[in-house]
């Protein structure tokens, strides 16, 4: 079975700071892997998404993931965080064959002026 | 703007009501999925269509039933309602072969008072 584990249900970042936001998942084989985000009152929006090819993935805003089969994380990252970056994010996975996506319990990120 | 469109945006009827409430998925997409979103169960997968079949079942409760048309649009219907329905309802589609990130639509939120 799928799961996806976010550690940190909420993350305080200052502005221009490190984002690192976690992401684990546990499956016998890698699955696909995506980052979603939620601003206040819409619905989610796609960040960035791994498959196959280069493990560091790179998406929309700035933000960028690296896939780690060893690890079996997929966390995602922003070298320097904006005010705007303030949401909800989102890590699901789904498998090759399936079509059914589980997503993690959400981090709510925060961006201190 | 991702293309999936979702009405009515707000709803709020009493409990033990019927409502449905309907989603356009992204022109081309054959997939649609139906998520639920709550403060305490998170986003939960409810169920996926494709072209007019029902394809996968998460945590549908029986009295939530959907469909598919075979202009690809979606309705889920939730019946007797309860004040535990209360909640966002996320529809998102997918072009369904070979490509699985989801586009999800702005959402309706029920209120059931």
């Amino acid at each position: 079975a799928q799961s996806v584990t976010q550690l940190g249900s909420h993350v305080s970042v200052s502005e221009g700071a490190l984002v690192l936001l976690r992401c684990n998942y546990s499956s016998s084989v890698p699955p696909y892997l995506f980052w979603y985000v939620q601003y206040p009152n819409q619905g989610l929006q796609l960040l960035l998404k791994y498959t196959t090819g280069a493990t560091l993935v790179k998406g929309i805003n700035g933000f960028e993931a690296e896939f780690k089969k060893s690890e079996t994380s997929f966390h995602l990252t922003k070298p320097s965080a904006h005010m705007s970056d303030a949401a909800e994010y989102f890590c699901a996975v789904i498998r090759h064959t399936g079509n059914q996506f589980y997503f993690g319990t959400g981090t709510s990120l925060t961006v201190i002026p | 703007d991702s293309g999936v469109t979702q009405t009515p945006k707000h709803l709020i009827t009493a409990t033990g009501q019927r409502v449905t409430l309907r989603c356009s998925p992204r022109s081309g997409d054959l997939s649609v999925y139906w998520y639920q979103q709550s403060l305490d169960q998170g986003l939960q997968f409810l169920i996926q269509y494709y072209n007019g079949e029902e394809r996968a079942k998460g945590n549908i409760l029986e009295r939530f039933s959907a469909q598919q048309f075979p202009d690809l649009h979606s309705e889920l219907n939730l019946s007797s309602l309860e004040l535990g329905d209360s909640a966002l309802y996320f529809c998102a589609s997918s072009p369904g072969t070979g490509s699985y990130e989801q586009y999800f639509g702005p959402g309706t939120r029920l209120t059931v008072t």
